[in-house]
């Protein structure tokens, strides 16, 4: 079976562009993660979603953030105007409740905001 | 709320040495406990898990127990290898809120040949 999947792996973009990341999840799992990890900051869940439902938000930085999960096997972070201090990268997570809990992360989004 | 502190880092060790990084939690019910490790450039992965008191994850060489009297969760390994070389993540999950988990701060271990 296919792991997390996350496109693009790499992002260079300049300060004030729209940046658009996405996720397909493990099929079957029905909650969906997404990280943020800097050397500064750690590793920070941003929003997660249970079946396709946003259920916590809180950790989404500010307005410029959002994300969606139009169906099961999809999800997207946009930035919207992006600056350099959202440079990081990005990890998607899947999971089901039948796997006590178990995290499956994508290879991450490395995203570079000059 | 719940939370879980790591030793902190980061570790150098010479290969064949003995590892121990030490991992205590808080939480208010009786979580499933995790340690995964994060390899250069890839996403976290699971190393070993356990899912109540008692219970030992192994995997690789790596083992760790689920102390509930200590409320610890500590990762050991008898004689680590340069390939070992990488960032350890202590993390829980609470049994009736399925994924959400709560991780440490990272653990960096360098072994050296």
């Amino acid at each position: 079976d296919a792991g997390v999947i996350q496109s693009p792996r790499h992002e260079v973009t300049e300060m004030g562009q729209e940046v658009t990341l996405r996720c397909k999840p493990i099929s079957g799992h029905d909650y969906l993660f997404w990280y943020r990890q800097t050397m500064m900051r750690g590793l920070e869940l941003l929003i997660y979603f249970n079946n396709n439902v946003p259920i916590d938000d809180s950790g989404m930085p500010e307005d410029r953030f959002s994300a969606k999960m139009p169906n099961a096997s999809f999800s997207t972070l946009k930035i919207q105007p992006s600056e350099p201090r959202d440079s990081a990268v990005y990890f998607c997570a899947s999971s089901s409740p039948m796997n006590t809990g178990e995290l499956f992360f994508g290879e991450g989004s490395r995203l570079t905001v000059l | 709320g719940n939370s879980v502190t790591q030793m902190e880092g980061p570790v150098t060790l010479s290969e064949e040495a003995f590892l121990t990084i030490n991992c205590t939690y808080t939480a208010t019910g009786y979580p499933s406990l995790f340690w995964y490790v994060q390899y250069p450039g890839e996403g976290l992965q699971l190393l070993l898990k356990a899912t109540k008191a008692d219970d030992k994850g192994s995997n690789k060489g790596f083992e760790a127990t689920y102390r509930k009297e200590t409320t610890s969760f500590h990762l050991e390994k008898g004689s680590v290898q340069v390939s070992d070389s990488a960032v350890y993540f202590c993390a829980l999950s609470e049994k009736n809120n399925a994924g959400k988990s709560t991780f440490g701060d990272g653990t960096t271990l360098t072994v050296k040949p």
